[in-house]
């Protein structure tokens, strides 16, 4: 069964620093893999998605993500927080064949510090 | 485009009753999904569609029912509401999952909190 680990529920990071958030999958074959953000009591926004192509994505609001397969990782990056970046970010797996149910990591809470 | 709404807001419930949670979309999407949220969980799938009148079970599907008799419509039952069930609810849709097309985004609703007491 495929499974989602996000390490660090809570990171604090000051406005203008490096943002960095992990993630690591465990799944037989390389699924597809995303990044969900989701604002105070609003639903979840896509930022990013790796299905197969290249393994840098660029996705909005300046964040990216690289797929390492030796790493089974798919962590997520900014070069520098912004005050807005604070919410909560998913990371999620989901198969390559059949219908498209997500497993979701546990989550994990971004502060920005000004 | 509305998008995915949910309806209601918020909802509280005593132990036992029942109640069904709405979920739209406008976008003509095939599949479509319930998802519980939980502190320290992530997200956890309740039951999801492919299709008018196809329904499958997902992670966590006791004590909910569903069906889909429309492509818009995707209502979540509670039959006897419990206090484990308190949470809150996504609705999500998306286009087809074709095989080898796994990655559609899924778009999600704002939910709905429900407490059960």
């Amino acid at each position: 069964a495929q499974s989602v680990t996000q390490l660090g529920s809570h990171v604090s990071v000051s406005e203008g620093a490096l943002v960095l958030l992990r993630c690591n999958y465990s799944s037989s074959v390389p699924p597809y893999l995303f990044w969900y953000v989701q604002y105070p009591n609003q639903g979840l926004q896509l930022l990013l998605k790796y299905t197969s192509a290249a393994t840098l994505v660029k996705g909005i609001n300046g964040f990216e993500a690289e797929f390492k397969k030796s790493e089974t990782s798919f962590h997520l990056t900014k070069p520098s927080a912004h005050m807005s970046d604070a919410a909560e970010y998913f990371c999620a797996v989901s198969e390559v064949l059949g219908a498209q149910k997500l497993v979701f990591g546990q989550g994990t809470r971004l502060t920005i510090n000004p | 485009n509305a998008g995915v709404t949910q309806t209601p807001k918020f909802q509280v419930l005593k132990t036992g009753q029942s109640m069904t949670l709405q979920c739209a979309q406008d976008m003509n999407h095939e599949y479509m999904s319930w998802y519980r949220q939980d502190p320290g969980m992530g997200l956890r799938l309740i039951h999801y569609s492919v299709g008018a009148g196809i329904t499958d079970q997902g992670e966590v599907p006791n004590g909910y029912n569903v069906s889909r008799s429309t492509t818009e419509d995707f209502p979540l039952r509670l039959l006897s509401a419990a206090p484990s069930q308190t949470s809150v609810y996504f609705c999500a849709s998306s286009t087809y999952p074709f095989p080898g097309t796994g990655g559609n985004e899924q778009y999600f609703g704002p939910g709905t909190r429900l407490t059960v007491t």
